[in-house]
C-alpha cells in the first residue's frame, strides 16, 4: 500500500487528452513539492515534471503538471503511442522523514 | 554530459552484505544531495535513502534503517550504499540519482537468496 495513491492503469487514443492522478495528504503533497516520472519498459525512470508543474529541458509541452491540495495530476494534451509507459508521482513526507512515491500508474495507448 | 554508473550488485545469501557504489561525472558532484531508489521486480519505484551535499544529513526508508547506511566521497566523485543483514525483500534494481531523480543511473540489481 503506497502512501500516494495513484489508479493502477489509464488508457487513451492517439491525440485524446489523458489525466494520471496522485492523492495524497497534509503530510506530503498537502505541503510539499510534487515530482511526476516516466519509466519506458526496460529502463531507468526520468524526470517528467518537477515542483508541481516544471518540465526539464527535452520534455515536450503535451505533458503538464498540477497541484491542488493534497493531490496533483498529470496531464498528456494529446497522448502518443511512444507515451506508452509506467508513471510514478512522489513526494517529500514529513511524518516518515522521507520521499514516498505513488504505486504507479500503467498507460496503455489503445 | 551527466552520467551516473552503479556498480558493485550481484546475488547474496540472506544475511550477508553488499556495497553499491555509483560514479558520478560530468556535474559538480559535491553540489547535489544524492538519492538511492530501488525497484523491486515487476513492482514499483521505492525511495530507500538519501545524503545531503556534505554529508551530514542521511534520511532512509523505515524497512532499511539500521541496516543500510549511504555515504559518499566527494573527492571521488561517488555515493554508496552499504547493505548489511539483506533479506529477500531487498531483492531489486538499485538505481542511484542525483537530487529526486533528476538524473538516474542506468541501475544495478542486487538478488538476495539462498
Amino acid at each position: 500500500q503506497s502512501v500516494l495513491t495513484q489508479p493502477p492503469s489509464a488508457s487513451g487514443t492517439p491525440g485524446q487528452r489523458v489525466t494520471i492522478s496522485c492523492s495524497g495528504s497534509s503530510s506530503n503533497i498537502g505541503k510539499y513539492d510534487v515530482y511526476w516520472y516516466q519509466q519506458l519498459p526496460g529502463t531507468a525512470p526520468k524526470l517528467l515534471i518537477y515542483i508541481n508543474n516544471q518540465r526539464p529541458s527535452g520534455v515536450p509541452d503535451r505533458f503538464s503538471g498540477s497541484k491542488s491540495g493534497t493531490s496533483a495530476s498529470l496531464a498528456f494534451s494529446g497522448v502518443r503511442s511512444e507515451d506508452e509507459a509506467d508513471y510514478y508521482c512522489a513526494a517529500w513526507d514529513d511524518s516518515l522523514s522521507g520521499w514516498v512515491f505513488g504505486g504507479g500508474t500503467k498507460l496503455t495507448v489503445l | 554530459e551527466v552520467q551516473l554508473v552503479e556498480s558493485g550488485g550481484g546475488l547474496v545469501q540472506p544475511g550477508g552484505s553488499l556495497r553499491l557504489s555509483c560514479a558520478a561525472s560530468g556535474f559538480t558532484f559535491s553540489d547535489y544531495w544524492m538519492t538511492w531508489v530501488r525497484q523491486a521486480p515487476g513492482k514499483g519505484l521505492e525511495w530507500v535513502a538519501n545524503i545531503k551535499q556534505d554529508g551530514s544529513k542521511k534520511h532512509y526508508v523505515a524497512s532499511v534503517t539500521g541496516r543500510f547506511t549511504i555515504s559518499r566521497d566527494n573527492a571521488r566523485n561517488s555515493l554508496y550504499l552499504q547493505m548489511n543483514s539483506l533479506r529477500a525483500e531487498d531483492t531489486a534494481v538499485y538505481y542511484c540519482s542525483r537530487d529526486m531523480g533528476e538524473t538516474w543511473g542506468q541501475g544495478v540489481l542486487v538478488t538476495v537468496s539462498s
